[in-house]
């Protein structure tokens, strides 16, 4: 099946431990992104990435770091710098262009305990 | 800077009505706006897309319309059902500089009722 793949789906950090979460996409898009959605919020831009090899901070990037060694993946670390990481994390592409029709995964629950 | 609002942030209909959904945005200089669902615990879906040339789109039951110059768009359901119920967003997309970026609004849930 064609889609984005979003793991863990729920993730318990205890503080000052750095984890990842895990991006992966078959649909050959090109522009990737990380966003972050807390209750009573819009969703807000953290890190994204165009091409292999590149990537852009977003609105809120302190705290967080990316990658982007293969076109279908862009995994997320949130590390101990993050002062409040508890949210649900959401990861979207974009095929071609980087104004088009955004497409989201299922998203991760972190939990800092 | 962009901001978009949408409102009511919640809402309670009955099985059946015919429902509106409004985002307003302030930076009427946009290229597209996207509406999306979004069911508890999950990632959203998108459903319609208005590129910033376009009126309105349709799929299904649901329209959305577009008026860049007052800064609003519609998401217009016909006919609605219980499995309908979700929270439904707006984004809007424009470029600040050579960068495009996306703004979502904070959403209104949306609670069909038997």
């Amino acid at each position: 099946d064609g889609g984005i793949t979003q793991s863990p789906k729920y993730l318990f950090r205890k503080e000052g431990q750095n984890v990842t979460l895990s991006c992966e996409q078959n649909l050959n898009h090109d522009a990737m992104y990380w966003y972050r959605q807390d209750p009573g919020q819009g969703l807000r831009l953290i890190y994204y990435s165009q091409i292999v090899n590149d990537f852009q901070k977003g609105d809120i990037a302190e705290g967080y770091s990316v990658s982007r060694e293969k076109k279908e993946s862009f995994p997320l670390t949130v590390t101990s710098a993050q002062k409040n990481p508890t949210a649900f994390y959401l990861c979207a592409t974009i095929p071609g262009t980087n104004t088009g029709e955004l497409f989201f995964g299922e998203g991760s629950r972190l939990t800092v305990l | 800077k962009q901001e978009v609002t949408q409102i009511p942030a919640a809402l309670s209909v009955p099985e059946g009505e015919n429902l509106v959904l409004n985002c307003s945005f302030t930076d009427s200089a946009i290229y597209n706006l996207q509406w999306f669902r979004q069911d508890p615990g999950k990632g959203l879906t998108s459903l319609l897309l208005i590129q910033s040339s376009q009126r309105e789109q349709t799929s299904g039951r649901l329209n959305a319309s577009l008026d860049k110059s007052s800064g609003r768009s519609t998401l217009y359901i016909a006919a609605s059902q219980p499995g309908d119920s979700a929270t439904y967003l707006c984004a809007v997309g424009a470029f600040t500089g050579t960068a495009s970026k996306l703004t979502f609004g904070t959403g209104t849930r949306l609670q069909v009722t038997l």
